[in-house]
């Protein structure tokens, strides 16, 4: 167990939707990032918050939109659905501060199925 | 940015074997780790290695940054070592550039 919770596991809905992933950090992380791991893509690197404000972006659509709660969580909104969005959504956390060791721990991750 | 390549894309063992999985990184690093998932889609730390060796196990990883590449190295796999084995590493930034992964599958 790393220490990260995402909630929900699976997740199943149709185009057009809109959905909302959230995940936990471990205990004493200030940074949380968001990955995606698609057949075609590979794993890619989404967003990263740290203490609540956007620290770096990658390859995220317009149509995704993440943010980082005063309790640190962190949630990944996702709308406009599209069949090539079905993914399956990492969330991990590191320390995020500058001359330690950042070390990220992965949750378990949430299934997401576009119909 | 950073390119990370994996080598190599497959392989197959006969339990009990050693192998060796090779990530290339094309620019210094100061982050750099390698991860197994397994058939369940579980991303499992096994070390966080920047630069020098660490052993757990019968896992040991090496990096030689000076020259961009980290070596995870298995002995005497077992079929719970099945999955794929991916090194990511960052430039620069906390964010991860994963390579595309080895999958190993290690036979009864």
């Amino acid at each position: 167990d790393s220490g990260v919770t995402q909630t929900p596991k699976h997740l199943i809905t149709a185009t057009g939707q809109r959905v909302t992933l959230r995940c936990s950090p471990r205990s004493g992380d200030l940074s949380v990032y968001w990955y995606q791991q698609s057949l075609d893509q590979g794993l890619q690197f989404l967003i990263q918050y740290y203490n609540g404000e956007e620290r770096a972006k990658g390859n995220i659509l317009e149509r995704f939109s993440a943010q980082q709660f005063p309790d640190l969580h962190s949630e990944l909104n996702l709308s406009s659905l599209e069949l090539g969005d079905s993914a399956l959504y990492f969330c991990a956390s590191s320390v995020g501060l500058a001359g330690v060791v950042n070390e990220q721990f992965f949750g378990p991750g949430t299934r997401l199925t576009v119909l | 940015g950073i390119q990370v390549e994996q080598s190599p894309p497959d392989l197959i063992l006969q339990e009990g074997a050693n192998s060796t999985l090779r990530c290339n990184f094309s620019d210094s690093v100061n982050n750099l780790q390698w991860f197994h998932q397994n058939p369940w889609g579980q991303l499992i730390n096994l070390f966080y290695i920047p630069s020098g060796t660490k052993q757990n196990g019968r896992l040991s990883a090496t990096t030689v940054a000076t020259e961009r590449y980290s070596l995870l190295y298995i002995s005497s796999s077992q079929t719970t070592d099945s999955g794929v084995y991916f090194c990511a590493a960052s430039s620069g930034t906390y964010k991860y550039i994963f390579g595309t992964g080895t999958r190993l599958k290690v036979l009864a």
